[in-house]
């Protein structure tokens, strides 16, 4: 089992939609959790992080952490075009890990207008 | 604020030579984190370099090594290069804040080809 899961797609949305990524992870120490979004042929950016359960917004995205389903999940309302991307998911496994980062494979977002 | 800065940005090698890429963190960053992304295997952990000292090591080869200077800057080296070590590699800096809370930002990267 992987540690880190999340659907490859595409998932395609029509712009204007709500987008739901998704992501499991499997080991229950897990302290952080983090969304990157990369575009082709550029470095991952960092859009959300969150260490506590429940939700947590920032603009048009939520993050949602649920640890005893081990899942979380990030929520795009009002999709666009130029959320069209690869969408990462990071755990960080341990208190003490510093700066390990453990990724999931992406989902690719496609935002058609 | 200056992000995080890596060179070169693009490096072609042949096979057994020896690589070193390198990596400015965003001022007042002291921690350096080193990934590897293919198409494959996608992004994977290499090593972590905080206040000099490898804090963190991935499943790497011993053929990757890393450093990290005094003013938190770093080096990655690749000794006898393979053809399957062609990918882009990218370094995370972050602040460290412990208690595995640290937010870590990516620098444009560096494409390796080795042919």
């Amino acid at each position: 089992q992987k540690e880190v899961e999340q659907n490859s797609g595409p998932l395609s949305v029509p712009e204007g939609a709500i987008a739901s990524l998704n992501c499991t992870y499997s080991d229950r120490g897990s302290q952080s959790f983090f969304w990157y979004r990369q575009y082709s042929g550029k470095s991952p950016e960092l859009i959300m992080f969150i260490y506590s359960n429940g939700d947590k917004e920032d603009g048009r995205f939520t993050a949602q952490l649920n640890k005893a389903s081990q899942y979380v999940s990030l929520l795009i309302r009002d999709s666009q075009p130029s959320d069209s991307a690869t969408y990462l998911c990071a755990v960080n496994l341990d208190y003490n890990q510093g700066g390990k980062l453990i990724f999931g494979q992406g989902t690719e977002l496609s935002v058609k207008p | 604020k200056a992000g995080v800065t890596q060179t070169p940005r693009y490096l072609i090698k042949t096979r057994g030579q020896q690589v070193t890429l390198s990596c400015s963190p965003i001022s007042g960053h002291r921690s350096v984190s080193w990934y590897q992304q293919t198409p494959g295997q996608g992004l994977q952990f290499l090593f972590e370099y905080f206040s000099e000292t490898q804090r963190n090591k991935g499943n790497f080869p011993g053929r990757f090594s890393g450093r990290q200077f005094s003013n938190s800057r770093s080096e990655m080296n690749v000794s006898t290069l393979e053809l399957g070590d062609s990918a882009l590699y990218l370094c995370a800096s972050s602040w460290t804040l412990g208690r595995g809370r640290d937010e870590q930002f990516f620098g444009p990267g560096t494409r390796l080809t080795v042919l």
